[in-house]
């Protein structure tokens, strides 16, 4: 089946504008997570979506993200007013967060964006 | 808190030599354990998993035994090939299901030369 997709896959921003970023997670996967992955540095958690639970924000580094999960499916990762320091390769995961292989997250292939 | 902690890369190693890449963790109770890969330009796979003491996982070669009683959970592999190539990320989670609890080591890079 299809696993998760993220768009785009390569985003270029000048400095100061707001860049929205897309996941699709697997049908049924109720857990969603972002991540960030700087340049040759390892995964930095950002939020977390479980089921109509509040999301776990606690990852997130500024006011100026933010994330939103409609109808328990797609999610849409925001950055206002983005800065240099945000480039990076965002990472989006969905589980099912059941008995079985609920613990597993399966990853999209990344967003790259770079902000000029 | 839950933590992993794995070996600084990169590791650079000839082909068919015998890999190990260490990973220790910090959990109450009983995490699982994983080990995922990211080859260049890919985000990441599952490699394999363990979910309780003494279980092996196994997956393309590599194996990995969750040790409850030195707290680890070590990547090895008897003889590496040049496409095993990429960043190694060990992770543990346990059953919390509000909040994250998915913890991820800082990653270990391999080259593996011809």
């Amino acid at each position: 089946g299809a696993g998760v997709s993220q768009s785009p896959s390569n985003k270029v921003t000048e400095k100061g504008k707001d860049v929205e970023l897309r996941c699709d997670p697997i049908s049924g996967h109720t857990a969603l997570y972002w991540y960030r992955q700087s340049l040759g540095q390892g995964l930095e958690f950002l939020i977390y979506f479980q089921g109509n639970s509040a999301p776990d924000k606690s990852g997130l580094p500024s006011d100026r993200f933010s994330a939103e999960r409609t109808g328990g499916s797609v999610s849409t990762l925001t950055i206002q007013r983005t800065q240099q320091e945000d480039s990076a390769v965002y990472l989006c995961a969905s589980s099912t967060r059941t008995s079985g292989d609920g613990d597993t997250q399966y990853f999209g292939p990344g967003t790259r964006l770079t902000v000029l | 808190g839950d933590s992993v902690t794995q070996m600084e890369g990169p590791v650079t190693l000839s082909e068919e030599a015998f890999l190990t890449i260490n990973c220790t963790y910090t959990a109450t109770g009983y995490p699982s354990l994983f080990w995922y890969v990211q080859y260049p330009g890919e985000g990441l796979q599952l490699l394999l998993k363990a979910t309780k003491a003494d279980d092996k996982g196994s997956n393309k070669g590599f194996e990995a035994t969750y040790r409850k009683e030195t707290t680890s959970f070590h990547l090895e592999k008897g003889s590496v090939q040049v496409s095993d190539s990429a960043v190694y990320f060990c992770a543990l989670t346990r059953p919390l299901y509000n909040f994250n609890n998915f913890y991820f080591g800082s990653g270990t890079k391999l080259n593996v030369k011809p």
